[in-house]
Order: structure tokens, then sequence, then C-alpha cells
């Protein structure tokens, strides 16, 4: 089982809508959650972080963490054809300095 | 304002050819590492180094070999080239690790081992 998951897509949705990302870990003792954006051709860049479960908010993103579940989520509101890139989840465990990526999901906006 | 450098872009090596992917940052981070990407895989974690003389293997390291002699460059060196290794490789920086780290990303090598 890889510890962290993330389904590849690609998601494709119309402008405006509403992007919704997930992934899952099954390390209980990963500690902080952050989410890339890597654009075509680009090294990835950090879009957002968190250490504590709920919701983290910043312009049109939403960074939310089930610690229970195991489960983390990235939301864009009023998505633009710009967004389209690939959204990686990245988790760090401390003990170890491990971070770990997901897979990455593709995302393509519509115009 | 350069942040991480890597070169080449882009390279094409026959099956056993050696090669140095040079890596190079402004930014004075004692942190740098090299990933690679395989398409739907994510990034794994090949080798990182928290300090000038410092370095240690991540989770796929087999097969390549780095140093870091300078805070700011971060070279990986591949001696016998493979099929296995046809990849995205990245770079990256950053000045610390844990909650407030930003890992700065390269622009990518695109390798062909053919």
């Amino acid at each position: 089982q890889k510890e962290v998951e993330q389904d590849p897509g690609p998601l494709s949705v119309p402008e405006g809508a509403i992007v919704s990302l997930n992934c899952t870990y099954s390390n209980s003792a990963f500690q902080y959650f952050m989410w890339y954006r890597q654009y075509s051709r680009k090294g990835p860049e950090l879009l957002m972080y968190t250490y504590s479960s709920g919701n983290k908010e910043d312009g049109r993103f939403t960074a939310q963490v089930d610690k229970s579940s195991k489960y983390i989520s990235l939301f864009i509101r009023d998505s633009q054809p710009s967004d389209s890139a690939t959204y990686l989840c990245a988790i760090y465990k401390a003990a170890g300095n491990k971070l770990t990526f997901g897979g990455g999901t593709r995302v393509l906006v519509k115009p | 304002n350069a942040g991480v450098t890597q070169t080449p872009k882009f390279r094409i090596l026959k099956i056993g050819q050696s090669m140095t992917l040079q890596c190079t940052q402004d930014m004075n981070h004692n942190y740098m590492y090299w990933y690679r990407q395989d398409p739907g895989m994510g990034l794994k974690l090949i080798y990182y180094s928290v300090g000038a003389g410092i370095t240690d293997k991540g989770e796929v390291p087999n097969g390549y070999n780095v140093s870091r002699s300078t805070t700011e460059d971060f070279p990986l060196r591949l001696e016998l080239a493979a099929p296995s290794q046809t990849s995205v490789y990245f770079c990256a920086s950053s000045y610390s690790l844990g909650l407030n780290t930003e890992a700065f990303f390269g622009q990518g090598t695109r390798l062909t081992v053919v």
C-alpha cells in the first residue's frame, strides 16, 4: 500500500466550477500537510500547507485535513483556465525528516 | 531571481553511459533534494543534503550518487545509465524542514536512457 494515495485524474471541469481534490494517507505519524501545484514542464510550487485538522483558506483555495480519517482535500472555488495543472499533495513526518508526495491529480479547467 | 537552476533541461543517454545533473541555488538554503518523477507516481526522493558536506539517501538511491561541497551546489551523478532511470529529475531546496517549509523546485531535467 502506498503511503499517500491520490487519484491521477484527469479531472475536467467547466470554468467557474468547484474543483475538489483528495488524498488519503496510511501513516498516522504524518504531521504536516501541503498542496503543490505543477504546471506542465515546470517544477512544483507550494500552494498551501497546514498541520491541524480542519479548514484553511487562502483566496479561492481551501485545504481541509481530517486526521481521524487520514484524508486531506483541496478545494478550488471559481476555477479558472489558469488553474489547469497537476496538483500534488505532500505530507511531512518530522521523525526521519520525510516528505512524501502523492502521485498528483491532473486538472483541466475548460473555458 | 534565479532560485534553483538545473542543467541540462533535456538529455538522451545510452545504456551504460554516465552523466552529472547540475543543481545550483542562490537562496542560501541548507537543505537540498533530488527527486525523480515518473508519470502518475509522484515525486520520489533520491538523495538529500542538510548542509555542505552532509548527504543522505532517500527512498530510491540505487544507481545514483551525490556530493555537496558547497551550500549552493548539489550535483547528481548517474554512473551506469539504465532504461529504468528514464524520468524527470527535479532538484529542490528549502530553508528548513517541517512546518513553514517551502521547497523551491528547479525546472527539471528530462532524461531518456536508450
